[in-house]
């Protein structure tokens, strides 16, 4: 069936190296991307989205790539923060439609 | 997440009683979506709402669960006689309406159902 799936459950980083977060879609009709963080016991936190006619968007340290030839998404966090230590998602939104279908989460552990 | 609130944040019941979950969207956002995630999962959609309608309830239950977004207050998620399985992290998110492909959802702090 469509789905977002992650490559990795568990990324160790040390702190200051970069990170990079890695998400499979399935579903080529998908046109909104979005990364969530979520920190223990809060709700997700709204990172970073991208549309399905680009392929690379940069915020305040991080970047989102898509490769839509082979449905890849990628999250880099640069300069990783022990404040980054969190669950992360990808999540696609389908064309015309407002539903987020989230992967299942990689959990980010920053070394001192 | 400033903006859309939830409460209660946590919420204990015991089988068969009813719970009662609010979301309050952030100002000026008149779309809100609930979601509902399990312990080390992801988020799974369950119903989006706008005001007085409801536009997707394809991720409800088809029984004892319920969803409103009133004209007036806050959206309400109902589970009626609560079993242990809706034990669970219950979400909102909120969006401002009016762009389609997709609008930017926000989320609130979450309720956890706890069902004894």
């Amino acid at each position: 069936g469509e789905s977002v799936g992650l490559h990795l459950p568990t990324l160790s980083v040390q702190e200051g190296d970069n990170s990079i977060i890695n998400c499979a879609y399935s579903n080529s009709a998908s046109d909104y991307f979005i990364w969530y963080k979520q920190e223990s016991g809060k709700g997700p936190q709204f990172i970073i989205d991208i549309r399905s006619n680009m392929d690379k968007r940069q915020g305040q340290r991080v970047t989102v790539l898509l490769n839509k030839t082979v449905k890849h998404l990628s999250l880099q966090i640069a300069a990783t923060q022990p404040g980054d230590s969190a669950v992360y998602f990808c999540a696609e939104i389908k064309a015309a439609g407002n539903k987020l279908t989230f992967g299942g989460g990689t959990r980010v552990l920053v070394k001192p | 997440n400033a903006g859309v609130m939830q409460n209660p944040r946590h919420l204990v019941r015991r089988r068969g009683q009813e719970a009662r979950l609010r979301c309050s969207p952030m100002k000026g956002h008149s779309h809100v979506y609930w979601y509902r995630q399990l312990p080390e999962e992801g988020l799974k959609f369950m119903v989006y709402l706008q005001k007085e309608n409801i536009i997707d309830e394809s991720g409800m239950p088809k029984e004892r669960f319920s969803a409103e977004f009133p004209k007036e207050g806050p959206s309400i998620l109902r589970i009626q006689q609560v079993v242990r399985g809706d034990s669970a992290a219950y979400f909102c998110a909120s969006s401002p309406g009016g762009q389609s492909g997709g609008e930017t959802q926000y989320f609130g702090p979450g309720t956890r159902l706890l069902v004894l």
